[in-house]
């Protein structure tokens, strides 16, 4: 079955750097892919919508300075979370949909961030 | 916001089918209904999904009223392993957007 790759599962870095999470289609291709955050207890929130060949677009309240996107091929989606401060620690997860309408979107496994 | 709405949490007995409801009352006749759950610190894993009929595979069944504004996703004999929070998603039509609501907090009890 269709399969989305996210990497890397985890990552610690000190507070100033910037970290990049890549999204890969394994399987297929995708012309959208989507970023999501998660904080403990709480639900996925939006943040993006990364598409093939042009800009992302963000969901309300999302610094687009802050998480760069790139979506520079049909399988690669990456998010970079620049000069990341601790309360940018969370749950990084993205999906992508099927091409064919009313399929699925798959989901990778997501990327734990911790910023000390 | 979201667009559906789910009770916060339930218990169900191992071994006995678990009955997770969803409300969807703002659906389009075009969209489907789409179901995943979430095992802790992984991602969401991909259940099942309708239009208008039943549908049943490997996993679950959903069961979706004939008006569509609300869905049951049955577990016929849950597990131990089918401890999770169970999202319904109405995809935002026409833009492929999951916007994900509070989920159901499922634990199967031994």
């Amino acid at each position: 079955g269709a399969v989305v790759s996210q990497h890397p599962s985890w990552v610690i870095c000190k507070s100033g750097t910037s970290v990049k999470i890549e999204c890969r289609s394994l399987d297929f291709q995708a012309t959208t892919m989507f970023w999501y955050r998660q904080f403990p207890k709480q639900s996925l929130m939006l943040m993006a919508t990364s598409n093939e060949g042009s800009k992302a677009t963000y969901e309300q309240g999302v610094e687009k300075d802050k998480f760069l996107i790139n979506h520079a091929s049909l399988t690669l989606s990456t998010l970079t979370v620049t000069s990341a401060h601790p309360e940018d620690s969370s749950f990084y997860i993205c999906s992508a949909p099927l091409p064919e309408w009313g399929q699925p979107q798959h989901f990778g496994d997501g990327t734990r961030l911790s910023i000390l | 916001d979201a667009k559906t709405t789910q009770p916060t949490s339930m218990d169900c007995a191992e071994g006995r089918a678990a009955n997770l409801p969803c409300n969807h009352s703002t659906i389009s006749g075009n969209e489907y209904v789409y179901w995943y759950r979430q095992i802790h610190s992984q991602g969401p894993q991909y259940i099942i999904h309708g239009l208008k009929n039943n549908e049943t595979n490997e996993m679950a069944s959903l069961i979706i009223t004939e008006d569509r504004k609300s869905s049951t996703l049955i577990l016929p004999h849950a597990t131990l392993r089918d401890t999770a929070v169970y999202y319904c998603i109405e995809e935002e039509a026409g833009t492929y957007k999951y916007i994900f609501g509070t989920g159901t907090r499922l634990k199967v009890l031994a």
